[in-house]
């Protein structure tokens, strides 16, 4: 059962366009969440986080929405970059952060020059 | 400061046989945990060591084991090797103990362990 979904497995936007990465949940332990950047033949790279305490988290272009009744969270990209082409994973932790993660499957993101 | 080193990169072995992955976590880091990435399931957590503990174990056959060692170096072990043990195998490690409120955002991955198993 997977517990962290990432119903697009790619998405395709302009450069200097938003890029929208979505994730839905369905363990209501989950209070912690995080979205990773992989790049090809690399490892992922920890990105941003956002706690269930609140409902958005931003750093620099990159902005976390967490809506917790709908049991859905969104990574807003603002402008996209090429250099933001990657594979990028949703998880989730429950405790705090302190359990282990279920990562969702990824969604390749392409930005077009 | 050199990041979290695994070797080998890649891998290929045959159905039955067995096979040791080896990770250096970063320097002064204590926490490693290993997943593994497959197209079809994503990322998935296999365990996690602090202290040459296991602390944390995911939902995997004993076929996969893991140890650490005192210099905090993490090898893993998948014996009786399946053709669906063909993965990608990430190792991370960290600075804070497991249990550690949002330790995973200083949590840093090696490159992986590419293994085919034909």
């Amino acid at each position: 059962d997977q517990q962290v979904k990432q119903n697009s497995p790619s998405l395709s936007v302009q450069e200097g366009r938003i890029s929208i990465l979505n994730c839905d949940y369905t363990n209501s332990m989950f209070d912690y969440f995080l979205w990773y950047k992989k790049y090809p033949a690399e490892g992922p790279t920890f990105l941003i986080s956002i706690s269930s305490i609140k409902d958005k988290n931003e750093d620099g272009r990159f902005t976390v929405f967490l809506n917790k009744s709908a049991k859905h969270l969104s990574l807003h990209i603002v402008p996209s970059q090429p250099g933001d082409s990657a594979v990028y994973f949703c998880a989730a932790s429950a405790q705090g952060g302190s359990e282990k993660l279920v990562f969702g499957k990824g969604t390749k993101l392409t930005v077009n020059p | 400061k050199a990041g979290v080193t695994q070797t080998p990169r890649y891998l290929i072995k045959t159905r039955g046989q067995q096979v040791t992955l080896s990770c250096s976590p970063i320097s002064g880091h204590r926490s490693v945990s290993w997943y593994q990435q497959t197209p079809g399931q994503g990322l998935q957590f296999l365990f996690e060591y602090f202290s040459e503990t296991q602390r944390n174990k995911g939902n995997f056959p004993g076929r996969f084991s893991g140890r650490q060692f005192s210099n905090s170096r993490s090898e893993m072990n998948v014996s009786t090797l399946e053709l669906g043990d063909s993965a990608l195998y990430l190792c991370a490690s960290s600075s804070l103990p497991p249990g550690r409120t949002s330790s995973y955002n200083e949590q840093f991955f090696g490159p992986g362990t590419r293994l085919t198993v034909l």
